[in-house]
C-alpha cells in the first residue's frame, strides 16, 4: 500500500480565494509530480520535482505554483481561484533511483470553484 | 515524442465476460510499461508492468504481454467481475530515473450483472 497522502480530499470555495492542496509522502521519493484529471479522466501533468528545491512545470500549463522545501511534502498552490480551476488534481511520486518508472499516486483533491 | 493509445470506452461487459482493453505505444527507447487502475472516487494505483519485451505482467487475474514488434501491451482478463468496473490507464516510462510517465487518456470499464 502507497504511503503518499493528500488533503483535503474535497474542497469547494469561491472565486478568488486562495487555496492549497497538500500532498506528502513517507517513503523517502525523491520525485514528485502534480496532475490534473479532467471530467474526461486525461491526465495531464502540470508540476513536478525531482528534489529538494527543485520544482519545474509540465506538459500543460496551469496558474498554479508548488513548492518542494521538504522531500516528504509537495504542496500546490492556486493564489485565485476560478472556476476553470474546478478538477482533480492528483500526486504522485517515484523513486528516482530504480529505471522501473512505477508512479505511487495520492487519493485525489477533487476542487469545485464556484 | 511518446506517446500512448487506448481504445476509447466506455466498455460495457456482463460478469464473467472475457476482457480486452487495446493499447498501442510509441517510443523511442525500449520503455517500461504499465496499466493503473482507477477506482470511482480514487487515485491511480498500479496494475501489473512489464519491463522488457516478451514480458507478461500479471495481477489479480489481469494480463498484459510486452509485444515489441507490435508495440502493444494489452490487458485481458478471462472473466470480468462487477467489482473491476473501473478506469483503466495504459502508460510507458523511458528507461532512467528521470523520466516520467506518458499516459493515455483511459479506458472505462463497466461490469453489470
Amino acid at each position: 500500500e502507497a504511503d503518499i497522502y493528500q488533503t483535503p480530499r474535497y474542497l469547494v470555495i469561491g472565486t478568488g480565494k486562495k487555496i492549497t492542496l497538500e500532498c506528502s509522502q513517507t517513503m523517502g521519493h525523491d520525485k514528485m509530480y502534480w496532475y490534473q484529471q479532467d471530467p474526461g479522466m486525461e491526465l495531464h501533468l502540470i508540476h513536478y520535482s525531482y528534489g529538494v528545491n527543485s520544482t519545474e512545470k509540465g506538459d500543460l500549463s496551469s496558474e498554479s505554483t508548488v513548492s518542494r522545501i521538504r522531500t516528504e511534502h509537495f504542496p500546490l498552490t492556486l493564489e485565485s481561484a476560478r472556476p476553470s480551476h474546478t478538477s482533480q488534481y492528483l500526486c504522485a511520486s517515484r523513486d528516482g533511483h530504480t529505471n522501473t518508472g512505477e508512479l505511487f499516486f495520492g487519493e485525489g483533491s477533487r476542487l469545485t470553484v464556484l | 515524442g511518446d506517446s500512448v493509445t487506448q481504445m476509447e470506452g466506455p466498455v460495457t461487459l456482463s460478469e464473467e465476460a472475457f476482457l480486452t482493453i487495446n493499447c498501442t505505444y510509441t517510443a523511442t527507447g525500449y520503455p517500461s510499461l504499465f496499466w493503473y487502475v482507477q477506482y470511482p472516487g480514487e487515485g491511480l494505483q498500479l496494475l501489473l508492468k512489464a519491463t522488457k519485451a516478451d514480458d507478461k505482467g500479471s495481477n489479480k487475474g489481469f494480463e498484459a504481454t510486452y509485444r515489441k514488434e507490435t508495440t502493444s501491451f494489452h490487458l485481458e482478463k478471462g472473466s470480468v467481475q462487477v467489482s473491476d468496473s473501473a478506469v483503466y490507464f495504459c502508460a510507458l516510462s523511458e528507461k532512467g530515473g528521470g523520466n516520467k510517465l506518458t499516459f493515455g487518456t483511459g479506458t472505462q470499464l463497466k461490469v453489470e450483472l
